[in-house]
């Protein structure tokens, strides 16, 4: 079983502050996805990344794949009170997911 | 564009009762795959089909079963609801062509009383 984690769990910032949080595994996977999710919805995708080292960037968010497949950052910079939700990293194929990390950005 | 689609979005049950949830992929997706996710926890991979045929089982209950029907819309039947069974129940649709990108739809909230 492909296991991944998440940290940290919870964070709670102020409007303007920058955040990195990760997802890793001792498992390699083909591709990870990033997705949100805000209370009561589904996850809605955010990235998929498939080489290793490769760095996207979606606005104010960047992702990072590990060079080795097993691991990855999301890093938001200027932290806006609409990126509040729950983050989640899911390796293909049958989408194992993290626990997820609870995002709070307080205006 | 068009996203997955899910019906019911809420639904209530007795104990023992039987459900069934509907998931209608994003058009030329071939591939579906069901999740539940308990209050607080991550998406559980329940089971998937791929052109009709399933393709991998996971920590699905044996009450439950699921088909994909050749409209590739796909149906999860659930038979003597438990109240552990309340959940949020998520369809997902990918396409083999396309990179195998899961996309999620709204859900059904499932209430066992």
């Amino acid at each position: 079983t492909q296991l991944l984690e998440q940290s940290p769990q919870f964070l709670s910032i102020q409007e303007g502050e920058n955040l990195t949080v990760y997802c890793n595994s001792s498992s390699v996977f083909s591709s990870l996805q990033w997705y949100r999710q805000e209370p009561g919805e589904g996850p809605v995708l955010l990235v998929t990344v498939v080489t290793g080292g490769e760095v996207k960037k979606l606005k104010r968010l960047t992702f990072q794949f590990g060079d080795a497949r097993k691991d990855s950052s999301l890093h938001i910079t200027a932290a806006q009170p609409g990126d509040t939700g729950l983050y989640l990293c899911a390796g293909y194929s049958t989408l194992t997911f993290g626990k997820g990390t609870m995002l709070l950005v307080s205006p | 564009a068009a996203g997955v689609i899910q019906s019911p979005r809420h639904l209530i049950k007795e104990k023992r009762e039987t459900a069934t949830l509907k998931c209608y992929p994003i058009p030329r997706h071939d591939t579906v795959y069901w999740y539940q996710q308990g209050p607080g926890q991550d998406p559980q991979f329940l089971i998937s089909f791929y052109e009709k045929m399933q393709s991998d089982k996971g920590s699905i209950p044996d009450r439950f079963s699921a088909q994909q029907f050749s409209d590739y819309h796909s149906e999860l039947n659930m038979s003597s609801l438990e109240l552990g069974d309340s959940a949020l129940y998520f369809c997902a649709s990918s396409s083999w062509i396309r990179g195998e990108t899961q996309y999620f739809g709204p859900g059904t909230r499932l209430l066992v009383l």
